[in-house]
């Protein structure tokens, strides 16, 4: 059973629109949250992270937010360039009881589109 | 270059074969991870280090995967007797401190292709 779930396999938008891209999760345990950015044949790119004591974070034209009594998460870029085509992924840390472990538990991806 | 780094970044074996991939994580970060990921799936935790100490591998996928940190700084994860099922790319993150929710930085990864 998937505990972290990102519904849309892809999304398409207009250069200099915003892209909305939606994550869900199911663990009331997940306390921090991470999104990722991955191009094909690279590792995964750090993009944000928020922790279950906010509910929205931004870091320049990303913006993430956090609605824990949904338990849905999402990342807004602002304004999208071309160069945001990618595959997006959502992740929870899975931390144990010491606040310790930490591990990642990914959803499927997004990938997204920019067009000119 | 200060980030993740693995080695090789394409490794093509026959059925049967062991192979060793190799994970050189940020070099202050006392952390490291190892994940699997398979094609329309993201990553999948496999194992984790805090310095050489290995402190999570039950979801090793088999007893054929293993991994080491002996020295607390690199790693390497060997899989034995592959199967073609075990084609995937593996990746490697890093991250510093000793709380779970710290942001792990992602190295290339390891793309095995088993004939």
């Amino acid at each position: 059973d998937q505990q972290v779930k990102q519904n849309s396999p892809s999304l398409s938008v207009q250069e200099g629109r915003i892209s909305i891209l939606n994550c869900d999760y199911t663990n009331s345990m997940f306390d921090y949250f991470l999104w990722y950015k991955k191009y094909p044949a690279e590792g995964p790119t750090f993009l944000i992270s928020i922790s279950s004591i906010k509910d929205k974070n931004e870091d320049g034209r990303f913006t993430v937010f956090l609605n824990k009594s949904a338990k849905h998460l999402s990342l807004h870029i602002v304004p999208s360039q071309p160069g945001d085509s990618a595959v997006y992924f959502c992740a929870a840390s899975e931390v144990d009881y010491g606040g310790s472990q930490g591990n990642l538990i990914f959803g499927k991806g997004t990938k997204l589109s920019v067009k000119p | 270059d200060t980030g993740v780094s693995q080695d090789p970044r394409h490794k093509i074996t026959k059925r049967g074969q062991n192979v060793t991939f190799r994970c050189d994580p940020i070099s202050e970060h006392n952390r490291l991870y190892w994940y699997r990921q398979t094609l329309g799936q993201g990553p999948e935790f496999l194992t984790y280090f805090q310095n050489e100490a290995q402190l999570e591998k039950s979801r090793l996928l088999s007893d054929r995967f293993s991994a080491e940190r002996p020295k607390g700084s690199f790693s390497t994860l060997e899989i034995q007797r592959t199967e073609q099922g075990d084609s995937a790319m593996y990746l490697c993150a890093s991250s510093f401190g000793t709380s779970g929710r710290k942001t792990q930085y992602f190295g290339p990864g390891t793309r095995l292709l088993v004939l």
